[in-house]
Parts: structure tokens; C-alpha cells; sequence
């Protein structure tokens, strides 16, 4: 069946940088785009980035714009975000989702929390 | 990159209809087939419910219904049901990536 499991979250000291990976299977990861989609306590979902199946093209939110970075190596079958210059606003679950069709998300992972806080 | 437009909340008595509505613009809703509907549970990951305007994935029970018109988009849930109870967001494509809405919380009264 179609998993996706984040790692990589946790505490971070505002300014600080970290890298949170999806690890997928029970699928072909180099045919499908993903998403990063987070949500911060108590609010609602919010694209973070989006990379092409093929890597060749991302895209990203404007607060996270310069700071964030989405990859992805196919041959893992693992997505990445390395998240740098971290805000005390960028504190949320962090979810990784398949894309099977311009933004629709069928699968998603179970989420990983990164708190920025001094 | 502004969200979709959702109302906060919306209720319904069990087996009654309960429907949302999502506002967005020609530039995503109103340009595209790409609307999606996702359901979340408190401390869950999000489920696609409806994709598409009014497709729905394997699994989803045709209570969930989408439509469209224009720039507003629809999910009704019909014969409501306790595990119905929970946030639903909208989403478009809008050329590059997909935007949500603010999201609506559904009580089943």
C-alpha cells in the first residue's frame, strides 16, 4: 500500500536551519509531483512547495521563498525540504502529499512537527 | 497566493445535507477542473474526499458530492453522519500549484 513517512522534525532555535525527509513507497515516486503542505497550531493547511516529478521545476510560497529549498531523489524514493533561516511563524505540522493530478493530493504522510522557538 | 474563501462553520442533524461553499477567483476555481475537497480529523492527516469538482477517490462514500459554477465551488455531504464531523478544505489548482481555502468546520448536530 501507498506510505509516506516524514522525519526530520523538532525543535530549532529561530535562525537555524532543518531538513525534514518523506520517505515513499508502494507507488512509482518518479512518475508524481509533491506537495509540502504545513499547518501551524490551530490554523488551516497551507502550501509550503511543490516539485515536478522529474524535478524540474519547483515552485514555492512567498514567505518561504530564498529560505526553503524542495528536492527529491528518485532513486531513494525520498522527497526533502531543507528549511533555512527558520521564524517562529514557520512552527507547524509539516505534511508531504502526492500529487496525482495538477494539486490533487491523494496520499499524505502522518506529519512532522517543527517548532521555532529560542 | 490568497486562500479560498470558506465559511467557518456549518451543522447539521444526522441524515440531514450539510453543504460548503469555496470562493476563489478565474485565475484558480473559475479556470480550472482541478477543485479538490479534502476531509481532516482533529490531530490527522488530511484525506481527499472529492477531486475534480465531483470525482471521488476509491473508498469515499457517494454522500460526498462537488459541483462548480463559476468561480465558487461546492462539497455537499448528504444522510450525515457522527464521523462526519470535522474541518473541510477546498482547494484549486491555480496554474503551478494548488492554493486552499480557510476551511470549515462541520458539526453534526
Amino acid at each position: 500500500q501507498v506510505q509516506l513517512v516524514e522525519s526530520g522534525g523538532g525543535v530549532v532555535q529561530p535562525g537555524r536551519s532543518l531538513r525534514l525527509a518523506c520517505a515513499a513507497s508502494g507507488f512509482t515516486f518518479s512518475a508524481h509531483g509533491f506537495y509540502w503542505v504545513r499547518q501551524a497550531p490551530g490554523k488551516g493547511l497551507e502550501w509550503v512547495a511543490v516539485i515536478w516529478y522529474d524535478g524540474s521545476k519547483e515552485y514555492y510560497r512567498d514567505s518561504v521563498k530564498g529560505r526553503f529549498t524542495v528536492s527529491r531523489d528518485n532513486s531513494e524514493s525520498t522527497l526533502y525540504l531543507q528549511m533555512n533561516s527558520l521564524r517562529v511563524e514557520d512552527t507547524a505540522v509539516y505534511y508531504c502529499a502526492r500529487d496525482i493530478s495538477r494539486g490533487v493530493l491523494l496520499n499524505w504522510g502522518q506529519g512532522a512537527l517543527v517548532t521555532v522557538s529560542s | 497566493q490568497s486562500a479560498l474563501t470558506q465559511p467557518p462553520s456549518a451543522s447539521g442533524s444526522p441524515g440531514q445535507s450539510v453543504t460548503i461553499s469555496c470562493t476563489g477567483t478565474s485565475s484558480d476555481v473559475g479556470g480550472y477542473i482541478y477543485v479538490s475537497w479534502y476531509q481532516q480529523h482533529p490531530g490527522k492527516a488530511p484525506k481527499l474526499m472529492v477531486y475534480e469538482v465531483n470525482k471521488r477517490p476509491s473508498g469515499v462514500p457517494d454522500r460526498f458530492s462537488g459541483s462548480k459554477s463559476g468561480n465558487t465551488a461546492s462539497l455537499t455531504v448528504s444522510g450525515l453522519q457522527a464521523e462526519d464531523e470535522a474541518d473541510y478544505y477546498c482547494s484549486s489548482y491555480a496554474g503551478g500549484n494548488s492554493v486552499f481555502g480557510t476551511g470549515t468546520r462541520v458539526t453534526v448536530l
